[in-house]
Order: C-alpha cells, then sequence, then structure tokens
C-alpha cells in the first residue's frame, strides 16, 4: 500500500537552530510530494511542492525541502528556527493514478524553545 | 483573491442527528475535495468533487455523502451522527486546467463536535 512517513510525531528545537522534519513515502514512481503547515484552530497552508523541476525546492518562511529518489525522502529543513514557526507541520504525497487525491503523513509538531 | 471558505466553522449536534457542511472553492477552481482530520486517524481523504460528478472517494461508510454544484460550490452531509465523527472537516479546491501537480487550497475546517 501506498503510504507516507513522518518520523518523530513531536520536535523540539531552539530558537535559531536547525529544523529538520523528515519524510519518507513508498512509491517506485516519483510522485509529487507537498509539506503543509497547520496553526491551531486553522486550516492547511501549503510551504512547497516538488512537481519534478528540481529536487530542491525553496518554499515560504524560509523552508526548503529536498527530494531524494534513492532514498524516496523528501525532508523538510529551515537553517534557522523562529518561535513563529510552531506548529504541526504535514508532508503530503499525491500517488499516481490517484488523481488529485492527497495521502497525507501523521504530522509532526514544532515547538520551538526560547 | 478570496481563499476556499467553509461554514459553519463550529458546530455541535447529538448522536443520531445529521449535518450538512458546506464549502465555497476558490474562484476559477473546479475540483472541491473533502478531508476528516482527528488526532487518532489523522488527515484521511473522504471525497472529491469535479464538474458535480463524484471523481474519488476514500473509505467510509455510506453515511458520509457529498455533492457539488454547478458553480463549483459543495456540501458534504453525514448522518446518523456517531461519536467518533467528531472532527475538523477540510474543505480543499485545486484549479485542474492547466495544473498537473494536484496542489490543494485548504479552507480553515469545520468542528463538529458530536455529543
Amino acid at each position: 500500500a501506498q503510504s507516507v512517513t513522518q518520523l518523530g510525531s513531536h520536535v523540539s528545537v531552539s530558537e535559531g537552530a536547525l529544523v529538520l522534519l523528515r519524510c519518507n513515502y513508498s512509491s517506485s514512481v516519483p510522485p509529487y510530494l507537498f509539506w503543509y503547515v497547520q496553526y491551531p484552530n486553522q486550516g492547511l497552508q501549503l510551504l512547497l511542492k516538488y512537481t519534478s523541476a528540481a529536487t530542491l525546492v525553496k518554499g515560504i518562511n524560509g523552508f526548503e525541502a529536498e527530494f531524494k529518489k534513492s532514498e524516496t525522502s523528501f525532508h523538510l529543513t529551515k537553517p534557522s528556527a523562529h518561535m513563529s514557526d510552531a506548529a504541526e507541520y504535514f508532508c503530503a504525497v499525491r500517488f499516481s493514478g490517484s488523481a488529485r487525491q492527497l495521502t497525507f503523513g501523521s504530522g509532526t509538531q514544532l515547538t520551538v524553545l526560547p | 483573491k478570496a481563499g476556499v471558505t467553509q461554514t459553519p466553522r463550529y458546530l455541535i449536534k447529538t448522536r443520531g442527528q445529521q449535518v450538512t457542511l458546506s464549502c465555497s472553492p476558490i474562484s476559477g477552481h473546479r475540483s472541491v475535495s473533502w478531508y476528516q482530520q482527528t488526532p487518532g486517524q489523522g488527515l484521511q481523504f473522504l471525497f472529491e468533487y469535479f464538474s458535480e460528478t463524484q471523481r474519488n472517494k476514500g473509505n467510509f461508510p455510506g453515511r458520509f455523502s457529498g455533492r457539488q454544484f454547478s458553480n463549483s460550490r459543495s456540501e458534504m452531509n453525514v448522518s446518523t451522527l456517531e461519536l467518533g465523527d467528531s472532527a475538523l472537516y477540510l474543505c480543499a479546491s485545486s484549479l485542474v486546467a492547466g495544473d498537473n501537480t494536484g496542489e490543494l487550497f485548504f479552507g480553515e475546517g469545520s468542528r463538529l463536535t458530536v455529543l
């Protein structure tokens, strides 16, 4: 079955430290990949997306992600965490043949410590 | 450009009742998808509508249904509510024409509490 795995349901970093949120997917065909962020009591906001144009994707708010086909990974990073980055982050995948349906990972709650 | 609008934002129902949630997509977007978000199951796909037709359906019982109107607005209905239906219901719209990435734009959700 096609699946999306986010390692670490909770990640804590200090303000100014590197943020690394991990995402792996199961597919032999490179899919479309997305990272969304959700703030409390809000919907999902797109951070960035991979559409096969470039393996390193830059998104909003200083986030970026690198697609690694050999590792079937799409990890999200940010060089320096800010307090406002505290939120829940979801990796989502549009697998081949699934039309516009996205399969989401279970989410990673990011806490930024002062 | 207005985003995806969902109404109502919050509602409380009792077991056995039914509920209808509404979603207005971004202007020009013709596809509307619905997702259920719960702490235990995470984000799960309910269904997608395009051109007033259900194109794809997730693994939910028949109590969950939806429809799309000619102006692309969509409604979802849950009948005979159960406690486990308490969740945040998210609507997302997609451009379709000229977009092969399937990027979804989400509304803020309708939070349903079943007592």
